[in-house]
Formats: structure tokens, C-alpha cells, sequence
């Protein structure tokens, strides 16, 4: 089945730009929306883009102005970039696939940042 | 910003039915989804498309729609049922996602 497998940098500096990378494996690339999703420490999810396989994106509005999503179908990966990153930031950070006829219904293990100075 | 609104917190004693409600004005255009999230885990699908369960997912958990509210309704709760929930849209135009704040269901 298919499965997510997300990486990147766990701690970061405020003003740095965090970097995360999902890879899908075991399943097709198109035909889906593969989306980031972080939760800050006791909090809610917070939607914060996707992609399809032909590089369309969409964003939050409220953190558009500093997130970059990118896709390398050649790899089946896609990638997150946020700039000008500050403590707000710090949260677990989620890949995911999302149709809507089904959903968010493959995710990634989750990955934790942290920014401190 | 588009917003969707959910109860902080239901509880239920094992065996009685906990409906969790989700509000959003646009809820009657766009579908919705909910995910259930244990400490630690990342979110499940539970419903999707308003009401359709997902292969694996016990019957106990039903999905409905009126206006604009969607309510996830779990019939007979298990104590494996306490969790976080939260639902899931687009705004009107379908441009961008949304979750609710999330609802803590506690099992007594």
C-alpha cells in the first residue's frame, strides 16, 4: 500500500528557512493533491498547502507570503519550504495525500521542528 | 479567513452515542472530512465525503450533513474511541483547506 516518508531539519534558528521533503512510495503520483498539514504543541492542525503532480498549488492565505511547495515526479517527492521562520513555527509538521473523494487518507510519520535561538 | 467550528470537548460514558458538531458557512458546498488523532499518532481518515466510512473503519462511526452544520456521530463508544477529532473542508470557492479547532471526546 502506499506509504509517506517525510524528512528534514529538526531544529532551526528564527530568521531560517525550514525545509522538509515527503517521498511516496508504492502507489501512483498523480491523480492526488499531496498536502502539508503542521500541529504546534498541544494544539490543533493547521492546513498549509498542497500540490498536484503537475506543480498547481494552493496555500494557506495566511502563510503564503513564506511557503514554497515543489514537486519532483521523477522521484515521487514533494517539498515544503516556509521562510522566516520564528517560535510560531515550532510544531509537528505532516505530509499527507489528499483526493476529494477520499480525503487525507495516507500521512506521513509526522516531523518535529523546533525553533530556538 | 474561512473558519469551521467544533465543541472543545464531548464525553460519554461506554455504549451511549457521542455526536460531534462542526459548523462552517460553506459546509453546504464543500464536503467534509473527519480524522480521529491519538496522542502521538498522526490523524485517520474516520469519514469522508460528508459520510462515506472508510475501508477499516468500524461501523460505529457515521457521518451527516445538514445546512451548515456536519455532525460525526459514534454509535456504542469504546473506551479505544477517546481521542482528538477534527473535521476537515474547503472554503466556498475550493481553494483552500480548512480543520476545525478539534474536539477532545473523553470516554467516563
Amino acid at each position: 500500500q502506499v506509504q509517506l516518508q517525510q524528512w528534514g531539519a529538526g531544529l532551526l534558528k528564527p530568521s531560517e528557512t525550514l525545509s522538509l521533503t515527503c517521498a511516496v512510495y508504492g502507489g501512483s503520483f498523480s491523480g492526488y493533491y499531496w498536502s502539508w498539514i503542521r500541529q504546534p504543541p498541544g494544539k490543533g492542525l493547521q492546513w498549509i498547502g498542497e500540490i498536484n503532480h503537475g506543480g498547481s498549488t494552493n496555500y494557506n492565505p495566511s502563510l503564503k507570503s513564506r511557503v514554497t511547495i515543489s514537486v519532483d515526479t521523477s522521484k515521487n517527492q514533494f517539498s515544503l519550504k516556509l521562510s522566516s521562520v520564528t517560535a510560531a513555527d515550532t510544531s509537528v509538521y505532516y505530509c499527507a495525500r489528499f483526493t476529494e473523494a477520499y480525503g487525507m487518507d495516507v500521512w506521513g510519520q509526522g516531523t518535529t521542528v523546533t525553533v530556538s535561538s | 479567513s474561512y473558519e469551521l467550528t467544533q465543541p472543545p470537548s464531548v464525553s460519554v460514558s461506554p455504549g451511549q452515542t457521542a455526536r460531534i458538531t462542526c459548523s462552517g458557512d460553506a459546509l453546504p458546498k464543500q464536503y467534509a472530512y473527519w480524522y480521529q488523532q491519538k496522542p502521538g499518532q498522526a490523524p485517520l481518515l474516520v469519514i469522508s465525503k460528508d459520510s462515506e466510512r472508510p475501508s477499516g473503519i468500524p461501523e460505529r462511526f457515521s457521518g451527516s450533513s445538514s445546512g451548515t452544520t456536519v455532525t460525526l456521530t459514534i454509535s456504542g463508544v469504546q473506551a479505544e474511541d477517546e481521542a482528538d477529532y477534527y473535521c476537515q473542508s474547503a472554503d466556498s470557492s475550493g481553494t483552500y483547506n480548512v480543520f476545525g479547532g478539534g474536539t477532545k471526546l473523553t470516554v467516563l
